[in-house]
C-alpha cells in the first residue's frame, strides 16, 4: 500500500535549470496539492487539482507549473530553477471523505 | 488571504509533562486537522475534527474543535521522546474549495529524557 509516492527525493540543480517533479497516488483521490516547507513558514500550497486536467493556483504559485493528465499523477514543474527555490516540497491527496495524505517530501537545492 | 496562527513556535519540556499548542484564526473553519512530521518525512494524520465542540481523543493525544470554528488545540500528556517532531494544524474553510487546506507554521516539540 504505497499511497502517495513523490520522486526523486533530492535534487541540486543550477539557477536557470528546469526539473519536473513527479507525484503519484494510489489511493484513487480526487484532489491532489503540492506544498512547499520552509523553516517557520509551515506549508504553503503552490497549486492544486481538484480532478484529473483541472489545475488551481494556490498560495505561492509564480515560477510553478503543474499538470493532472491522468487522475493519480501530479507533475510539478519548475520552468528556471531560482535559489528561492530552495526548499522541501511535498505532494499530497485526499478525496471528500478522506483528510490529505502527504508524500515523503523531496528537498530541492538551487545554487 | 486567510491565515492560520499556531502557537508556541516551539517547545522545550522534560519527558513525563503535559503539553499544549492551539490554533486561532479570523476565519470559519468546517474541518479541524491536526498533523505531526517526524523529519526527513512528509505530515501524517494524528486526528481529525469536523464538527464544532467536537472532542477527540487518540491515545495520548487530545484535540478539539473549538465552538466559534476559528480555533482548535492539542494536548498531549505525559509525553515520551518519540513525541518529538513538527506539529502542525490545518483547517480546511466553511466554503469548499476541492478540499484545500490552510496550514498553521508548525510547533516544533523537543522532549527531554
Amino acid at each position: 500500500n504505497a499511497g502517495v509516492t513523490q520522486t526523486p527525493k533530492f535534487r541540486v540543480l543550477k539557477t536557470g535549470q528546469s526539473m519536473t517533479l513527479l507525484c503519484a497516488q494510489d489511493m484513487n483521490h480526487e484532489y491532489m496539492y503540492w506544498y512547499r516547507q520552509d523553516p517557520g513558514m509551515g506549508l504553503r500550497l503552490i497549486h492544486y487539482s481538484v480532478g484529473e486536467g483541472t489545475t488551481a493556483k494556490g498560495e505561492v504559485p509564480d515560477g510553478y507549473n503543474v499538470s493532472r493528465l491522468k487522475k493519480q499523477n501530479f507533475l510539478l514543474g519548475l520552468e528556471s530553477a531560482a535559489p528561492s527555490q530552495t526548499s522541501v516540497y511535498f505532494c499530497a491527496s485526499s478525496s471528500d471523505y478522506s483528510p490529505l495524505h502527504f508524500g515523503n517530501g523531496t528537498r530541492l537545492t538551487v545554487t | 488571504g486567510q491565515q492560520l496562527n499556531q502557537s508556541p513556535q516551539s517547545m522545550f519540556i522534560q519527558e513525563g509533562e503535559d503539553v499544549s499548542m492551539n490554533c486561532t484564526s479570523s476565519s470559519i473553519f468546517n474541518t479541524w486537522l491536526w498533523y505531526k512530521q517526524d523529519p526527513g518525512e512528509g505530515p501524517v494524520l494524528l486526528i481529525a475534527l469536523y464538527k464544532a465542540g467536537e472532542l477527540t481523543s487518540n491515545g495520548r493525544l487530545t484535540a478539539q474543535f473549538g465552538i466559534t470554528r476559528k480555533d482548535s488545540f492539542l494536548n498531549i500528556s505525559a509525553s515520551i521522546p518519540s513525541d518529538v517532531g513538527i506539529y502542525f494544524c490545518a483547517g480546511r474553510l466553511i466554503y469548499n474549495q476541492g478540499g484545500k487546506l490552510i496550514f498553521g507554521q508548525g510547533t516544533e516539540l523537543s522532549v527531554k529524557p
